[in-house]
């Protein structure tokens, strides 16, 4: 089956410092890696994803290449700022499902000024 | 274009009591997932929806059920009330294909007392 394994958290950075979350999955076919970002009281938004092996997804600085040889998908950003503040969320999709994500735990990261 | 609706946003209820939950697709999708969240045991899925029929079911007991309508609106229903049964619970919707990211909703918190 599919699973994720995703650094524990919390994680607090001062603005500016770089940051990475990992992440290692376990699937069954070919998955498609997706990061979630969720900010208090909202739901789940999509932060980047990627569909094939050396892929790197990006989007608002952070970025985060699909290894197939090692089974990660970590999640980096050069600088961090306060508005990065949230909880963050890997997930490789089941490959032959729609809607069906494998969530790890989450991490909270906390950024100070 | 509209994103994933839920209503209601705050629900109370008893326990013993039942809820049905709505979630309103981004226009054309067809795909519609269900997710419980809780801080104890983080996404946890429960079902999804395709054309009306149930996909896939998660491993939660038959009290939770859903169903989807033709014009892709789904609902979810929870019986019997339990304590255990509050948390935040989570609509996305997506079009076909396992490179299509969820799309999710801001969710209904359920709070059972």
């Amino acid at each position: 089956g599919n699973s994720v394994t995703q650094m524990e958290g919390p994680v607090t950075l001062s603005e500016e410092a770089f940051l990475t979350i990992n992440c290692t999955y376990t699937a069954t076919g070919y998955p498609s890696l997706f990061w979630y970002v969720q900010y208090p009281g909202e739901g789940l938004q999509l932060l980047l994803k990627a569909t094939k092996a050396d892929d790197k997804g990006s989007n608002k600085g952070f970025e985060a290449t699909y290894r197939k040889e090692t089974t990660s998908f970590h999640l980096e950003k050069g600088s961090v700022q306060v508005s990065d503040s949230a909880v963050y969320f890997c997930a490789p999709n089941r490959g032959s499902t729609l809607g069906r994500l494998y969530f790890g735990r989450g991490t909270q990261l906390t950024v100070w000024p | 274009k509209a994103g994933v609706t839920q209503t209601p946003r705050y629900l109370i209820k008893t326990r013993g009591q039942q809820v049905t939950l709505s979630c309103s697709p981004i226009s054309g999708h067809r795909s519609v997932s269900w997710y419980q969240q809780t801080p104890g045991q983080g996404l946890q899925f429960l079902f999804e929806y395709f054309s009306e029929t149930q996909r896939n079911k998660g491993n939660f007991p038959g009290r939770f059920s859903g169903r989807q309508f033709s014009n892709s609106r789904s609902e979810m229903n929870v019986s019997t009330l339990e304590l255990g049964d509050s948390a935040l619970y989570l609509c996305a919707s997506s079009l076909a294909g396992r490179q299509s990211p969820l799309h999710f909703g801001n969710g209904t918190r359920l709070t059972v007392t």
